[in-house]
């Protein structure tokens, strides 16, 4: 069984503040996938960022980095100099090799304020 | 850049009622899925379709639920007599075939209310 847990239900921080996500995941699977997606109050679901289990390497794209650890279980993700339109939840998501489904965690309410 | 279009975005029913929810994929993606969020909970799988067939369902994806692809660019999910509890935001989403890694697309979602 697969398991998605995000500890931080609720976030708040001032505009150009730097912010982390926290992800940590539960598999049995050797190979999967990791996910990061946003959904801003209009309600759609927008993918970010993803990662292969066999590729720990931690990268940075504009604002957003993420930093994999496999020996602890976790993926999380990192906004640097938010800004209010960061303000959204996000998901961090799991896909086992050979299965399509995602599984979720339950997401986290990231409020940015002026 | 291309995305997934979903209609209706709200649709209201009556309990007992069929639904049809709609779904035009991304044209070049052969993997289809439907996913529920309950309001204020996490999202969470129904089903996903490939090369005209399930492959693969959860647990909440009974013998209420069905998929199609009635033709080339449409995909729908059917509720055959809802129930109060069916009340969610309903996304589709499709990827590509190839590579373990690829990403699902989202639509915006339709909200099903149940009354």
């Amino acid at each position: 069984a697969q398991k998605v847990t995000q500890a931080q239900t609720e976030i708040s921080v001032v505009e150009k503040e730097d912010v982390t996500l926290d992800c940590v995941y539960e598999t049995r699977d050797t190979t999967y996938y990791l996910f990061w997606y946003k959904q801003p109050p209009s309600g759609e679901l927008v993918f970010l960022i993803r990662r292969n289990s066999f590729d720990e390497q931690n990268e940075i794209s504009g604002r957003y980095s993420w930093n994999f650890q496999k020996s602890t279980s976790s993926f999380n993700f990192t906004i640097t100099a938010s800004q209010v339109v960061d303000s959204a939840v996000y998901f961090c998501a799991l896909r086992n090799t050979g299965r399509r489904a995602l599984t979720f965690g339950s997401g986290t309410r990231l409020q940015v304020q002026p | 850049e291309p995305e997934v279009t979903q209609t209706p975005s709200h649709q209201v029913t009556q309990m007992g009622q069929e639904v049809i929810l709609r779904c035009v994929p991304i044209s070049n993606h052969l993997y289809f899925y439907w996913y529920r969020q309950i309001l204020g909970q996490k999202v969470e799988f129904l089903v996903s379709f490939y090369n005209n067939e399930i492959s693969e369902k959860s647990e909440i994806f009974d013998d209420q639920f069905s998929v199609e692809r009635p033709d080339g660019s449409n995909f729908t999910l059917k509720i055959r007599s809802t129930k109060l509890e069916d009340s969610a935001m309903y996304f589709c989403a499709s990827s590509e075939a190839l590579g373990g890694n690829q990403p699902q697309h989202f639509g915006d979602g339709t909200r099903l209310s149940i009354l």
